[in-house]
C-alpha cells in the first residue's frame, strides 16, 4: 500500500511565484521520519530536510519552508518566490523506525515534477 | 568529502552481456544502497548493505548480483539483463542505516539494455 501520497503529478508556475507541495503519509509507527528530496534534471537527489515524528516545528530555510501536522499526517513544502532553478522533481519520503518489515528503507512519494518558467 | 561518486554514468548493454556498477563514498558511512528508478517514477529500494554486509534484498532477480568489497565500496553485477530492465540506478549511503539518517545519493547510471 502506498504509504506517502503526492497528489500533484505537476505544477507549472512563473518566476518569483509561490508554490506549495502536498505530501501525506500514512503510518502506524509512532516514531518515523519524513523527509523531502529534490531531483534536477542531472538526476541526483538532494537532501533537503528531515523532521522526526515528534518535532512538528515549522522550519525554514531561505526561499524553502515546511509545515508539518501531525493531525492530518501531511508535511508540505513551499517554495517562495520560485526561480528557475528550482525545475526539478521534490519526492517526500517517509522512513519508519519500528517495524521489521519497513526499517532502513525510505518509502518515497510518486513525486512531483515543479516546472518554473521565466 | 560528501560525495557518493558513480561509474559509469552511462552504460549501453545487450542482454548476454556481463557488466558492473560501481559506488564509492568516503564519508565513513557504514549502509550503502543500490535503487533503480525508471522514467517519472520515484526510487525503488534494490538491496542495502549495512556494515558490509547485505541487510535487505527487496525480491531482486538474481540477473542483479551486489557485492560489497568494503566499507566505502559498492558494486552491481549485471547478467542477462532484460530490456525492461533500463533504467536509472541510483547508489546511496548513509551513517549507519537508522531510519532517521538521511541518505546521500549519488549522480546514478543510466542503463540502456537493447
Amino acid at each position: 500500500a502506498q504509504k506517502v501520497t503526492q497528489a500533484q503529478t505537476e505544477i507549472s508556475v512563473v518566476e518569483k511565484e509561490d508554490v506549495t507541495l502536498d505530501c501525506v503519509y500514512e503510518t502506524r509507527d509512532t516514531t518515523y521520519y519524513l523527509f523531502w528530496y529534490k531531483q534536477p534534471p542531472s538526476g541526483e537527489l538532494v537532501f533537503l530536510i528531515r523532521r522526526n515524528s515528534f518535532d512538528e516545528q515549522n522550519e525554514i530555510s531561505g526561499r524553502y519552508s515546511w509545515n508539518f501536522q501531525k493531525s492530518t499526517s501531511s508535511f508540505n513544502f513551499t517554495i517562495t518566490a520560485s526561480q528557475v532553478v528550482d525545475s526539478a522533481v521534490y519526492f517526500c519520503a517517509l522512513s519508519e523506525a519500528e517495524g521489521t518489515d519497513s526499517w532502513g528503507k525510505l518509502q518515497f512519494g510518486a513525486g512531483t515534477q515543479v516546472v518554473v518558467t521565466p | 568529502d560528501t560525495e557518493v561518486t558513480q561509474t559509469p554514468k552511462h552504460l549501453v548493454m545487450g542482454m548476454t552481456n556481463k557488466k558492473s556498477l560501481k559506488c564509492e563514498q568516503h564519508m565513513g558511512h557504514r549502509a550503502m544502497y543500490w535503487y533503480k528508478q525508471k522514467a517519472k517514477k520515484p526510487p525503488e529500494l534494490m538491496f542495502v548493505y549495512s556494515y558490509e554486509k547485505l541487510s535487505i534484498n527487496e525480491s531482486v532477480p538474481s540477473r542483479f548480483s551486489p557485492e560489497c568489497p568494503n566499507s566505502s565500496l559498492l558494486n552491481l553485477h549485471l547478467h542477462a539483463l532484460q530490456p525492461e530492465d533500463s533504467a536509472l540506478y541510483l547508489c546511496a549511503s548513509s551513517p549507519d542505516g537508522e531510519a532517521y539518517n538521511e541518505q546521500f545519493f549519488g549522480p546514478g547510471t543510466r542503463l540502456t539494455v537493447l
